[in-house]
């Protein structure tokens, strides 16, 4: 199938470790958060949300943290995984506005 | 239960030709999406349903895109004319009001020759 992100930024993790991916979002009214995992040939399928009156939030194996003040939004995931290696993608909106911004998406790749 | 469905899963088409793209949303989900996304980028929304009507379209790079979805359910997008700068994956997302996480589909790959 086509892939996905054949020139996004890289992130190369032994299996086993944690694993940190960054977004940068745009809009400081956004309040609204998602992370998304995208595999090749694949919808984007959601995995953890935030809203901006949390600065963390976790789920399975993953955590997201949220800092308003620099418009940083991380996800963290324990103990990777080979089925982790996909594109991650952050995204945001805003109240009153319903389409979620995508950032560029970061490429996981798990060795193991 | 079934996710979003999206047909077809590939269309290869000639320029010039009119394309339907069809999306089955989540059962009660009452918001739709769709999104195009090309290679190596984040997906772009093009237009969101609320129920039956268009809430917003003005991600519509231009008119020769338009959407329905009559009953307040399945959405059709549809292309006419089309050009080979439309090939990109087509996605469809769905969720149960505003502010709700967007469950995507698996798109349909769309080819312009």
């Amino acid at each position: 199938g086509e892939s996905v992100g054949l020139h996004l930024p890289t992130l190369s993790v032994q299996e086993g470790d944690n694993s940190i991916i960054n977004c940068a979002y745009s809009n400081s009214a956004s309040d609204y958060f998602i992370w998304y995992k995208q595999e090749s040939g694949k919808g984007p399928q959601f995995i953890i949300d935030i809203r901006s009156n949390m600065d963390k939030r976790q789920g399975q194996r993953v955590t997201v943290l949220l800092n308003k003040t620099v418009k940083h939004l991380s996800l963290q995931i324990a103990a990777t995984q080979p089925g982790d290696s996909a594109v991650y993608f952050c995204a945001e909106n805003y109240s009153g506005n319903t389409p979620l911004v995508f950032g560029k998406g970061t490429r996981l790749s798990v060795i193991a | 239960g079934a996710g979003v469905s999206q047909t077809p899963s590939n269309k290869v088409t000639e320029k010039g030709k009119y394309v339907e793209l069809r999306c089955d949303p989540i059962s009660g989900h009452t918001a739709l999406y769709w999104y195009r996304q090309s290679l190596g980028q984040g997906p772009e929304f093009l237009i969101y349903f609320q129920g039956t009507g268009a809430a917003d379209d003005s991600g519509l790079p231009n008119d020769r895109f338009f959407a329905v979805r009559p009953e307040g359910s399945v959405s059709t997008l549809k292309i006419q004319r089309t050009e080979r700068g439309d090939s990109a994956v087509y996605l469809c997302a769905s969720s149960l009001g505003v502010n709700q996480p967007q469950h995507f589909g698996d798109g349909t790959r769309l080819s312009i020759l």
